[in-house]
């Protein structure tokens, strides 16, 4: 398994704002994942962080609302730009580790709680 | 294309009731299957997996066995405790992608 954490665990925001969520895991993962779960909801996939390449969104969510870093092999940032109150989620990162073939599970953090006012 | 369906909850039990939350997916491959759990305030936890058709996934008590010809991966627990309150989601992996795919989540409360 691996441990993940996240931060900030919880933040209120204003609207127009910009927030970066940093995630880090306690050993060297391949693929790094950012989802969002809105209030009462399922967990909705952002984009996937490839380290040394361009993250892959999926669709509805672009790369100027939420850009990504993938600097290393254990860490990532989120970030969600010009905030409105239609971003409040909880944003989690997950991780799938390099040496599981299969099945491809994931490994989920604390997540993120962002409020925006 | 690939989707879970989940029971809609929420579920309210009283400790040492049996438990069942339905879980049914729909695949266009081979896929694995699997139960997370989320404790209030908290991320998500892998509670259990299968990886093939008639696996069965356990741990902490609960139960899940996968079913090719009925596409479902119902969640079971004989005697439920009151910190097993919480959201439990089914969720489904394509081997040859990233892509998971979750259900709804059910959310459990156990009374004593």
């Amino acid at each position: 398994s691996a441990v993940i954490s996240q931060k900030p665990s919880r933040d209120i925001c204003q609207r127009g704002t910009s927030l970066t969520i940093q995630c880090q895991v306690d050993s060297q993962v391949t693929m790094m994942f950012w989802y969002r779960q809105q209030p009462g909801q399922s967990l909705t996939l952002i984009a996937t962080a490839n380290q040394g390449s361009e993250a892959t969104y999926e669709s509805g969510f672009v790369i100027d609302k939420f850009p990504i870093s993938r600097p290393n092999l254990t860490f990532s940032t989120l970030t969600v730009s010009n905030m409105s109150p239609e971003d409040s989620s909880i944003y989690l990162c997950s991780v799938r580790l390099a040496e599981v073939v299969s099945p491809y599970e994931q490994y989920f953090g604390p997540g993120t709680r962002l409020t925006v006012t | 294309g690939n989707s879970v369906t989940q029971m809609e909850g929420p579920v309210t039990l009283s400790e040492e009731a049996f438990l069942t939350i339905n879980c049914t997916y729909t695949a266009t491959g081979y896929p694995s299957l699997f139960w997370y759990v989320q404790y209030p305030g908290e991320g998500l936890q892998l509670l259990l997996k299968a990886t093939k058709a008639d696996d069965k996934g356990s741990n902490k008590g609960f139960e899940a066995t996968y079913r090719k010809e009925t596409t479902s991966f119902h969640l079971e627990k004989g005697s439920v405790q009151v910190s097993d309150s919480a959201v439990y989601f089914c969720a489904l992996s394509l081997n040859t992608g990233n892509q998971f795919y979750f259900g709804t989540g059910t959310s459990l409360t156990v009374i004593p």
